[in-house]
């Protein structure tokens, strides 16, 4: 069964432009999750989905979005770009998305803002 | 608020060592517990976990006991190899749909 992939692995932006990062789950899974790895925060939540609804939300500002499609793939948006965005964005998914369910994580996006 | 404490790194051992990890945590409920593994440049790998008190994970040598009196999730392993050198963090997912709630992170490097 093919993994968690997610693209584009590195991305390099200006202060004030947006991205768009994309996660293609496992197949079957329905849930997935993004976070934010930074070395002075470390890993930070910033919303699951699940069947095209985003059920769960971090305390990051409304410039990060995302949204779930049909087929459970899923991309986050990050407008107005700010030095503190460069990060590692890693997509989980899982079956469902309960608490005993594993998540499997993607490679990550590593984004870099200058 | 939920949260997991772990030992801080970075971790410098013997090829052959044993390993200890410590994690605690604080949270309103019962918990699953997890430790994820990152290599340099990937993302996270499930190592183990356990979804109840007592419950022991175990996987690649690894394992980890969870302990509900002392709210700890310590990571052990009795040889450790340069192949494990890698950071690694414990987290927890309290019931229902929540999110993984992590820890910091412990930096191992193993050294030949």
């Amino acid at each position: 069964k093919a993994g968690v992939t997610q693209t584009p692995r590195y991305l390099i932006k200006t202060r004030g432009q947006q991205v768009t990062l994309s996660c293609s789950p496992i197949s079957g899974h329905r849930s997935v999750s993004w976070y934010q790895q930074t070395p002075g925060q470390g890993l930070q939540f910033l919303f699951e989905y699940f069947s095209e609804t985003q059920r769960n939300k971090g305390n990051f500002p409304g410039r990060f979005s995302g949204r779930q499609f049909s087929n459970s793939r899923s991309e986050m948006n990050v407008s107005t770009l700010e030095l503190g965005d460069s990060a590692l964005y890693l997509c989980a998914s899982s079956g469902t998305g309960q608490s005993t369910d594993t998540q499997y994580f993607g490679p990550g996006t590593r984004l870099t803002v200058l | 608020g939920n949260s997991v404490t772990q030992m801080e790194g970075p971790v410098t051992l013997s090829e052959e060592a044993f390993l200890t990890i410590n994690c605690t945590y604080t949270a309103t409920g019962y918990p699953s517990l997890f430790w994820y593994v990152q290599y340099p440049g990937e993302g996270l790998q499930l190592l183990l976990k356990a979804t109840k008190a007592d419950d022991k994970g175990s996987n690649k040598g690894f394992e980890a006991t969870y302990r509900k009196e002392t709210t700890s999730f310590h990571l052990e392993k009795g040889s450790v190899q340069v192949s494990d050198s890698a950071v690694y963090f414990c987290a927890l997912s309290l019931s229902g749909n929540t999110p993984l709630v992590f820890g910091k992170g412990t930096r191992l490097s193993v050294i030949a």
